[in-house]
C-alpha cells in the first residue's frame, strides 16, 4: 500500500534553532512531491519537488527530494514563532493523479 | 481576489438531519476536491471532481455525495449525518483536471454531529 509517513510527528523548539521535518514514503511513479504549511485554517502550499537533488529555497526555509533514499526534508533556520504549525507532505501519484498525504509534523517554536 | 469560499465555518448539527456545505472558487478551475482531517489522520480525501459533470470518489466516501453541475461550485452534502462524520472538511482546487500543482484551499468547514 502507498504510504508517506512523516517525522517527527511532534517538535517544541526555540525561536532561533535550525529544524528538519522528514517526509519518508513507500510510493512508486510519483509524479511530485509537495509540502504545505497549516497554521489555524487552511494549508498554505510551500514547494513542490519533482527531481531528486535539487534544492528549493524560499527565504529561511528549504526542501530537498531524495528519490534513492525515498524521502525529503524540510528544513527551517532561524525559527521564528510565526513558524509554528502543522507541516503537511504530500505525494501526486503518477499512475492515478490522486494525492496521498502524511499525518503531518506540528511545530511549537518557543519564544 | 482568488479564493476558494466555504461555508458554513462551523456547524453544529443532529444525527440524521441531512446538510450541505458550499464550496465555490473565482479562478476558474477545473479540479475540485473535499477533505476531511482528523487528529493524527492527516487529510483524506472524500470525493473529487475533474470537470463539471465528473466526480470520483476518494479514500473515504460512505455517508457523503457532491454535485458538480458548474465549474465553479462543488457542494458536499451529508444525507444522514452520523457522530462519525464530525470532522474538519476542507474544499480544494486546482488548475487542470488533475492536482498537477498546489492546490488552493477553503478555509474550512468544522462540523459537529451529536
Amino acid at each position: 500500500e502507498d504510504k508517506v509517513v512523516q517525522s517527527p510527528l511532534s517538535l517544541v523548539v526555540h525561536e532561533g534553532d535550525t529544524v528538519t521535518l522528514n517526509c519518508s514514503y513507500e510510493v512508486t511513479n510519483f509524479r511530485s512531491l509537495l509540502w504545505y504549511k497549516q497554521e489555524k485554517k487552511a494549508p498554505t502550499f510551500l514547494f513542490m519537488l519533482t527531481s531528486s537533488g535539487i534544492e528549493k529555497k524560499s527565504g529561511r526555509l528549504s526542501s530537498i527530494l531524495d528519490k534513492k533514499e525515498l524521502f525529503s526534508i524540510l528544513n527551517i533556520t532561524a525559527t521564528q514563532t510565526g513558524d509554528s504549525a502543522v507541516y503537511l507532505c504530500a505525494l501526486l501519484m503518477d499512475s492515478n493523479y490522486q494525492l496521498i498525504w502524511g499525518a503531518g509534523t506540528k511545530l511549537i517554536i518557543k519564544p | 481576489e482568488a479564493q476558494v469560499t466555504q461555508n458554513p465555518r462551523y456547524l453544529i448539527t443532529v444525527t440524521g438531519k441531512k446538510l450541505t456545505v458550499t464550496c465555490s472558487q473565482n479562478m476558474n478551475h477545473e479540479y475540485m476536491s473535499w477533505y476531511r482531517q482528523d487528529p493524527g489522520l492527516g487529510l483524506r480525501q472524500i470525493y473529487y471532481s475533474m470537470n463539471v459533470e465528473v466526480t470520483d470518489k476518494g479514500d473515504v466516501p460512505e455517508g457523503y455525495k457532491v454535485s458538480r453541475k458548474e465549474k465553479r461550485n462543488f457542494p458536499l452534502i451529508l444525507e444522514s449525518p452520523s457522530p462519525n462524520q464530525t470532522s474538519l472538511y476542507f474544499c480544494a482546487s486546482s488548475p487542470g483536471g488533475a492536482p498537477y500543482g498546489p492546490l488552493h484551499f477553503g478555509n474550512g468547514t468544522r462540523l459537529t454531529v451529536t
